[in-house]
């Protein structure tokens, strides 16, 4: 079945260290998409990609990077200048038709150790 | 840019009553509208759409949205809730350049 992939479900980040978060899917989208998530703040988001080598920043890009070198794949680095990384991270993709809705994955969640 | 606005950060409803879920978008040009579902510790799953057509629109798991474009609002209905049903809920909006904008999300929270 198709669909999106995040790893690793959970992850913990030490002090002063990068960290990346995967998000692959086989679902032939184009567009990719970064949100964070806080409790009670919705989705907000932090880069999203319309094609391959191609991404923008979105909200709150500050203290993030990501790539997209193949259209299956778009990972996040969360990096140590992001200095409240403590989030539930969602990666979403869709097609370029207009009428259509996003799909997500299962999320990563982020701590500090 | 769109704004979305869900009014009610949490609506406590007991098993079997009807409930409603507010739903207002800033902008009356052409959108496309969701409401989505998030369980605990997961993504977000797609409940309903409005593309275009009937203003009333049927999803999965027995809800229903209805379009007013007068309004600007897309709100989420179920005639007779399940315990099953809580969760938190997502309004959202997409333009006509790919972007998304989300509500601040509705917790559902279903009484026995």
């Amino acid at each position: 079945d198709g669909g999106i992939t995040q790893s690793p479900k959970y992850l913990f980040r030490k002090e002063g260290q990068n960290v990346t978060l995967s998000c692959e899917q086989n679902l032939n989208h184009d567009a990719m998409y970064w949100y964070r998530q806080d409790p009670g703040q919705g989705l907000r988001l932090i880069y999203y990609s319309q094609i391959v080598n191609d991404f923008q920043k979105g909200d709150i890009a500050e203290g993030y990077s990501v790539s997209r070198e193949k259209k299956e794949s778009f990972p996040l680095t969360v990096t140590s200048a992001q200095k409240n990384p403590t989030a539930f991270y969602l990666c979403a993709s869709t097609t370029q038709s207009s009428n259509q809705p996003q799909h997500f994955g299962d999320g990563t969640r982020l701590s500090i150790l | 840019a769109q704004s979305v606005t869900q009014l009610d950060s949490q609506v406590p409803v007991f098993e079997e009553a009807p409930v409603e879920l507010r739903c207002n978008y800033s902008s009356s040009v052409s959108v496309y509208l969701f409401w989505y579902v998030q369980y605990p510790n997961q993504g977000l799953q797609l409940l309903l759409k409005y593309l275009s057509g009937s203003t009333l629109v049927k999803g999965i798991n027995g809800f229903e949205a209805e379009f007013n474009k007068s309004q600007t609002s897309f709100h989420l209905r179920k005639p007779s809730v399940h315990i099953s049903d809580t969760a938190e809920y997502f309004c959202a909006v997409k333009d006509n350049f790919n972007k998304f904008y989300f509500g601040s999300g509705t917790k559902l929270n279903v009484k026995p």
